[in-house]
């Protein structure tokens, strides 16, 4: 069993809908959440991480996580065309310094107009 | 500046090439990372390294040889490659903070190809 499932999709969504992108994790000393989003052929660009538990927004997206059921959440409201990329989740243990990230396998995303 | 730069963006190289990686942050982050990329994958950690010095080396071949000249810097330098190497390279770098997320921001990669 992988640490870090994801869905790759791909996920195709009319504009204006509302995306829900999932992960499932097994490693319970994970704290930290990150969820990327990564353009055809460029770098992967950091949208938003969250600590332990809880809700975190900025602007049209939210990130959700529950411990208790190892899961989390990215929301997208109001989905654009240029939404259209493949989103990674990531995450990582406590603790200072380095440490790795474990990656999801990233989902593909199309908002079509 | 929340940047990370990487050169060249693109590289075609034969087998028997030396070739160089680039990759510039001016965050003052004190840890480095690349990435080995292929299509439709998660990127792949190669390397880290923590105050300019090697911290994690994911059993890369040796082939791949990586340097942090200083605090700014970071080179991955390249000889006698195999096909199947060629992918998009993702440099990183983050804090070393003992507490917090030490996100990590990536560049925008170089896409490499080996004849």
């Amino acid at each position: 069993q992988k640490e870090v499932e994801q869905d790759p999709g791909p996920l195709s969504v009319p504009e204006g809908a509302i995306v829900s992108l999932n992960c499932t994790y097994s490693n319970s000393a994970f704290q930290y959440f990150m969820w990327y989003r990564q353009y055809s052929r460029k770098g992967p660009e950091l949208l938003m991480y969250t600590y332990s538990s809880g809700n975190k927004e900025d602007g049209r997206f939210t990130a959700q996580v529950d411990k208790s059921s190892k899961y989390i959440s990215l929301f997208i409201r109001d989905s654009q065309p240029s939404d259209s990329a493949t989103y990674l989740c990531a995450m990582r243990p406590l603790g200072g310094g380095y440490n790795k990230l474990i990656f999801g396998a990233g989902t593909r995303l199309a908002v079509h107009p | 500046d929340t940047e990370v730069t990487q050169t060249p963006k693109h590289l075609v190289m034969g087998m028997t090439n030396k070739k160089s990686l680039k990759c510039e942050q001016h965050m003052g982050h004190r840890a480095m990372y690349w990435y080995k990329q292929k299509a439709k994958k998660p990127p792949e950690l190669m390397f880290v390294y923590s105050y300019e010095k090697l911290s994690i080396n994911e059993s890369v071949p040796s082939r791949f040889s990586p340097e942090c000249p200083n605090s700014s810097l970071l080179n991955l330098h390249l000889h006698a490659l195999q096909p199947e190497d060629s992918a998009l390279y993702l440099c990183a770098s983050s804090q070393e903070r003992l507490a917090g997320p030490n996100e990590q921001f990536f560049g925008p990669g170089t896409r490499l190809t080996v004849l």
